[in-house]
């Protein structure tokens, strides 16, 4: 089942232009993590933020947390036509020892970005 | 280093015929999952092995699933008397951290087509 439910389902930019995805989730985490993926194959991490952080960046990416509203977003900026992928959230529960720290995805977000 | 390896790439079966399916972790991974990814049910969790502990097996959606991992390396996931809802792309994912609370690293995927 998805946990996650992630808006826009699609989001179309120019290059340059910053690029925001939200992530919305229902149980309690230990952490939620954002993958990327090309052309439906492999899936490749991009950052993970624990329950008790609220904000983190990589490079060009921004991510927040916020527990209590059990949403996230990330945010890319100065678009690359490169950064063309889908996009998806991934929360582990915190089902004390027996969530082995299985991913829970979202439904993705597309992002376009044209050169 | 070398990353997730899964085999093979892509693969067409006829309904009714069993398939295997292998994943190889990166080396010194003592976590090791597998997930599907479908049009109609996005990512799901199939299952998780852990060292030498049972495998959490909650996410296997019938009993003509099955996987095992050997050596506390390698696993093949077996689906015998295949059916054209098992169409999907299989993701194998390792993880370093006790209990997988940290990155996942995925392999390319197995497309497989059952016709």
């Amino acid at each position: 089942s998805q946990q996650g439910e992630e808006d826009p389902q699609a989001l179309s930019i120019q290059e340059g232009e910053n690029a925001t995805m939200n992530c919305s989730y229902k149980t309690s985490i230990n952490n939620l993590q954002w993958y990327r993926q090309n052309s439906g194959r492999g899936l490749v991490h991009l950052i993970l933020i624990r329950s008790n952080e609220r904000e983190k960046h990589s490079g060009r990416l921004r991510v927040t947390l916020d527990t209590s509203k059990k949403s996230s977003s990330l945010l890319i900026t100065a678009s690359r036509a490169a950064d063309t992928a889908s996009y998806f959230c991934a929360t582990v529960t915190n089902a004390g020892g027996t969530s082995y720290g299985k991913l829970t995805f979202g439904q993705g977000t597309i992002l376009t970005v044209h050169p | 280093g070398a990353g997730v390896s899964q085999s093979p790439s892509n693969k067409v079966t006829e309904k009714g015929k069993d398939v295997e399916l292998r994943c190889d972790p990166i080396s010194g991974h003592t976590a090791l999952y597998w997930y599907r990814q479908s049009l109609g049910q996005g990512l799901e969790f199939l299952i998780y092995f852990q060292g030498n502990s049972a495998p959490d097996k909650s996410g296997l959606p019938s009993d003509r699933f099955s996987a095992e991992r050997t050596g506390g390396s390698v696993s093949t996931l077996t689906i015998q008397r295949t059916q054209q809802e098992d169409s999907a792309v299989y993701l194998c994912a390792s993880s370093l951290a006790w209990r997988g609370m940290g990155t996942q690293y995925f392999g390319p995927g197995t497309r497989l087509t059952v016709l």
